[in-house]
């Protein structure tokens, strides 16, 4: 089973930031958090990942909590192509048998 | 292009029936995921393998077996096919446990 809790779906408007968050109460200290998307009739992408500090690449941001048991991912300026399923996934080096189990996942929904 | 390559990307066969999917992992990666997603589900874990070898299994059914090559190339057997076996494959690769993951397009089957 998914070790994470995100909301079933969020809308956000075209060029605003969005705020997606997971919850990941029961996370270990050598999980990773990792971040991907799945657009439509496509494979899921991967969007970020970082440990403990915050992390930034060209597609999104990645802000984890101190005490690392939530986690935020943010895109600063949405766009339709945005528009996706997010995952939120803890991945380890010593948990194979729950290593990349998906859960639902955030519909991300964006208006024009 | 995430660098995994799925083959075929289309497959139509009948129920009864035995097929081969194969998967091609990025340059370097040693670890290859297998997913099923049927239409509007989640991704479901199949299998994975590292360097050869069976790490973890998640819902795989026993009609279905998977293996790694040396060549680090991954091919999912699925046998005795059912109408409910309609899906889309999806096969990821990464270098160990903990790092980013790559998707490949998947592979559409039809069992009619």
């Amino acid at each position: 089973d998914a070790k994470t809790t995100q909301p079933n779906s969020m809308e956000s408007n075209e060029e605003e930031p969005v705020h997606l968050p997971c919850n990941h109460s029961t996370i270990s200290g050598t999980d990773y958090i990792h971040w991907y998307r799945q657009l439509p009739s496509q494979g899921p992408e991967y969007v970020i990942h970082g440990l403990t500090s915050n992390v930034n690449n060209r597609m999104a941001s990645l802000a984890i909590a101190e005490d690392r048991k939530s986690s935020t991912l943010i895109l600063h300026r949405a766009t339709l192509r945005d528009a996706a399923v997010y995952y939120c996934i803890l991945r380890s080096g010593f948990n194979y048998g729950q290593n990349f189990v998906f859960g639902p996942g955030t519909r991300l929904s964006v208006l024009p | 292009d995430s660098g995994v390559t799925q083959t075929p990307k289309h497959l139509i066969t009948a129920t009864g029936q035995r097929v081969t999917l194969r998967c091609s992992p990025r340059s370097g990666d040693l670890s290859v995921y297998w997913y099923q997603q049927s239409l509007d589900q989640g991704l479901q874990f199949l299998i994975q393998y590292y360097n050869g070898e069976e790490r973890a299994k998640g819902n795989i059914l026993e009609r279905f077996s998977a293996q790694q090559f040396p060549d680090l190339h991954s091919e999912l057997n699925l046998s005795s096919l059912e109408l409910g076996d309609s899906a889309l494959y999806f096969c990821a690769s990464s270098f160990n446990q903990n790092t980013e993951a790559f998707f490949g397009q998947g592979t559409r089957l039809t069992v009619v």
